[in-house]
């Protein structure tokens, strides 16, 4: 597509309640990226892909976070057991891959754990 | 580690110039980007620095100094629609960090 899509763009939960976010990203690109951005503060970084391994895990913030990439395209974020401290929005970015490329975000996905 | 810093807030008069300066120290480095941000939107890709330098786009100039980890976002002309969060991202080998975003606020 034109752009970085993600869905569901807004999820309201239960806590304890699974959730998955999906990031379809710009045709082509083969680094994938994931942030989080709770309210007012600024975008903390998740997991990158490159392809469909993840060779850059170390913003997960605990093992209820997961997310995978599959086709070289199409991402999924879960988290499991949904705590309040959850709520964000969760970006997803995309990019041609090489260092001095462009990272392009999608509209993201805003969710509330109550 | 990436320790990216800007201030967190300015107000500028619509028609004037405001400056954003952003620093840095960081484990790697290829490349400055600016991204703005308004209220629930998704940031929008500004400028990249990678070189020493001034870029400048339109309305809009970045000025990059790596020996000093510095940079800055000028925004000239100034209008109610760039009333937004302006943040500043260090690109490593492979991702960006980002500063926590400074939020620029633009009155009649």
């Amino acid at each position: 597509g034109a752009g970085v899509s993600q869905s569901p763009s807004n999820k309201v939960t239960e806590k304890g309640k699974d959730v998955e976010l999906r990031c379809d990203p710009i045709s082509g690109h083969t680094a994938l990226y994931w942030y989080r951005q709770r309210l007012g503060q600024g975008l903390e970084f998740l997991i990158y892909f490159q392809g469909n391994s993840a060779p850059d895990k170390s913003g997960l913030p605990s093992d209820r976070f997961s997310a995978e990439r599959t086709g070289e395209s199409v991402s999924t974020l879960t988290i499991q057991r949904t705590q309040q401290e959850d709520s964000a929005v969760y970006l997803c970015a995309s990019s041609p891959g090489g260092s001095g490329n462009t990272i392009y975000f999608g509209e993201g996905s805003w969710l509330t754990v109550v | 580690g990436q320790n990216i810093d800007q201030p967190t807030e300015m107000t500028a008069t619509e028609g004037a110039i405001v400056q954003i300066n952003c620093t840095y120290q960081t484990s790697g480095f290829n490349g400055l980007f600016w991204y703005q941000q308004h209220a629930g939107e998704a940031p929008t890709f500004l400028s990249y620095n990678v070189l020493d330098g001034l870029e400048e786009k339109g309305r809009f100039s970045s000025f990059l100094s790596r020996s000093k980890g510095y940079s800055y976002l000028l925004l000239k002309e100034l209008q109610m629609k760039d009333s937004a969060s302006y943040l500043c991202a260090v690109r490593d080998d492979y991702k960006l960090s980002f500063g926590a975003g400074t939020t620029v606020t633009v009155r009649a």
